[in-house]
């Protein structure tokens, strides 16, 4: 088993570009979540898909932020335009029905 | 709304002393409960869960976890520690049937030789 995959897995560029996270979730898991970790806010959920669907966005900071899940095996996270205080560890992770979620390694993005 | 909290921002063992790490938890109901672990630069590893049943959990590399309801608690042991054990540990609390995680703040535990 592969587990879920993330790229890239580094990202810095310059303020007002946009950034695309991408994600490929572990075969037959059927949600699939996207999480920032920053210093000072810790882990926290924006967004999860269920069977392809978004179920809950509330954790989605702004507008800027967009995440999509066109089929089951990929998904992006967009941030347009990214801005210094997106800097952050992201996470995707992916689940089966009822069961414990695995995580990807994470992309590190900067922003400058 | 769920909450968890890990009052211990870090924690130093010496290797091969036992060790256990505090997680309090908020939530009306029975929750599901979860530890993982980060190490540097990685994701996040499933150390063990509770669904329901047994109130001790056993989970990988040595680690359990006793949940005990009276006290909203969820607390990671290790009985021998090794200085690979060297990481991040959160404790997170699932709503059931919610699907969505909470976590603590994690501790970060500093294994000396």
């Amino acid at each position: 088993d592969a587990g879920v995959i993330q790229s890239p897995r580094h990202e810095v560029t310059e303020m007002g570009q946009e950034v695309t996270l991408r994600c490929k979730p572990i075969s037959g898991h059927n949600s699939l979540f996207w999480y920032r970790q920053t210093m000072m806010r810790g882990l926290e959920l924006l967004i999860y898909f269920n069977n392809n669907v978004p179920i809950d966005d509330s954790g989605m900071p702004e507008d800027r932020f967009s995440a999509k899940m066109p089929n089951a095996s990929f998904s992006t996270l967009k941030i347009q335009p990214s801005e210094p205080r997106d800097s952050a560890v992201y996470f995707c992770a992916s689940s089966p029905p009822n069961q414990p979620q695995h995580f990807g390694d994470g992309t590190r993005l900067s922003i400058l | 709304a769920q909450s968890v909290t890990q009052p211990d921002i870090h924690i130093t063992v010496s290797e091969g002393a036992s060790l256990e790490l505090r997680c309090n938890y908020s939530y009306g109901a029975t929750p599901y409960l979860f530890w993982y672990v980060q190490s540097p630069g990685q994701g996040l590893q499933l150390l063990l869960k509770y669904f329901s049943g047994d109130t001790l959990v056993q989970g990988i590399k040595g680690f359990e976890a006793e949940f005990k309801r009276s006290q909203s608690s969820f607390n990671l042991r290790k009985p021998s520690v090794h200085w690979s054990d060297a990481a991040e540990y959160f404790c997170a609390v699932e709503g059931t049937g919610f699907q969505k995680l909470v976590f603590g703040t994690g501790t970060r535990l500093l294994v000396s030789p």
